[in-house]
């Protein structure tokens, strides 16, 4: 079955520090991948995507690619902010049939300033 | 625009006790979801409705959970008996769409089984 692995946390970097979360997943076909966050309590929400091999996703500074070679969609952010400390979900969908999110497990960002 | 709202925020009852959480989803969405998020694993999925039909709930525990959307709006997730692996936040999100990615959630039900 489809399945997401990321690395394990808790994370904790300085302001300005880069990042890099890492996700690898397994699936058929050619799934949609996406990056979810969520703040302290708030729900989650969608912070990326990328629908097919080689796409790269972005927002607020937030980066990751879709690499089909290594089954990867790492994210990335040059210089992160106290206001990035959040959970960060990575997730897959299939290409086909009912598109329900599959989910990592979650890493725990804390930044410091 | 409100966002998804759930009821209660919190939770804490004892083992075979029942609870049942409440979901009210982003006006005009049909499609609803149910997912469970154990402390240290991201959310799985329950059960999806689309209007008042279930589409997925073959990861629901039957024997204990049961979920039903009256009407096509709100929607009711009961746990009977529970069980101390029910504890987790229970999320609710609302798509008005089928695109998966395209769900707005809600900010979740903390319960606690003891």
């Amino acid at each position: 079955g489809n399945s997401v692995t990321q690395m394990e946390g808790p994370v904790t970097l300085s302001e300005e520090a880069f990042l890099t979360i890492n996700c690898t997943y397994t699936a058929t076909g050619y799934p949609s991948l996406f990056w979810y966050v969520q703040y302290p309590g708030e729900g989650l929400q969608l912070l990326l995507k990328a629908t097919k091999a080689d796409d790269k996703g972005s927002n607020k500074g937030f980066e990751a690619t879709y690499r089909k070679e290594t089954t990867s969609f790492h994210l990335e952010k040059g210089s992160v902010q106290v206001s990035d400390s959040a959970v960060y979900f990575c997730a897959l969908s299939a290409s086909q049939g009912a598109q329900k999110l599959v989910f990592g497990q979650g890493t725990r960002l804390t930044i410091n300033p | 625009e409100a966002g998804v709202a759930q009821s209660p925020r919190y939770k804490i009852i004892e083992k075979r006790q029942s609870v049942a959480f409440w979901c009210n989803p982003i006006s005009g969405h049909a499609t609803l979801y149910w997912y469970q998020q154990i402390l240290g694993q991201g959310p799985k999925l329950l059960i999806q409705f689309q209007n008042n039909g279930v589409v997925d709930d073959s990861q629901l525990p039957k024997d204990r959970f049961s979920a039903e959307r009256l009407k096509g709006v709100d929607s009711t997730l009961k746990i009977q008996p529970a069980k101390l692996e029910d504890s987790a936040v229970y999320l609710c999100a609302s798509s008005s769409t089928w695109v998966a990615y395209e769900q707005y959630f809600g900010p979740g039900t903390r319960l606690t089984v003891t």
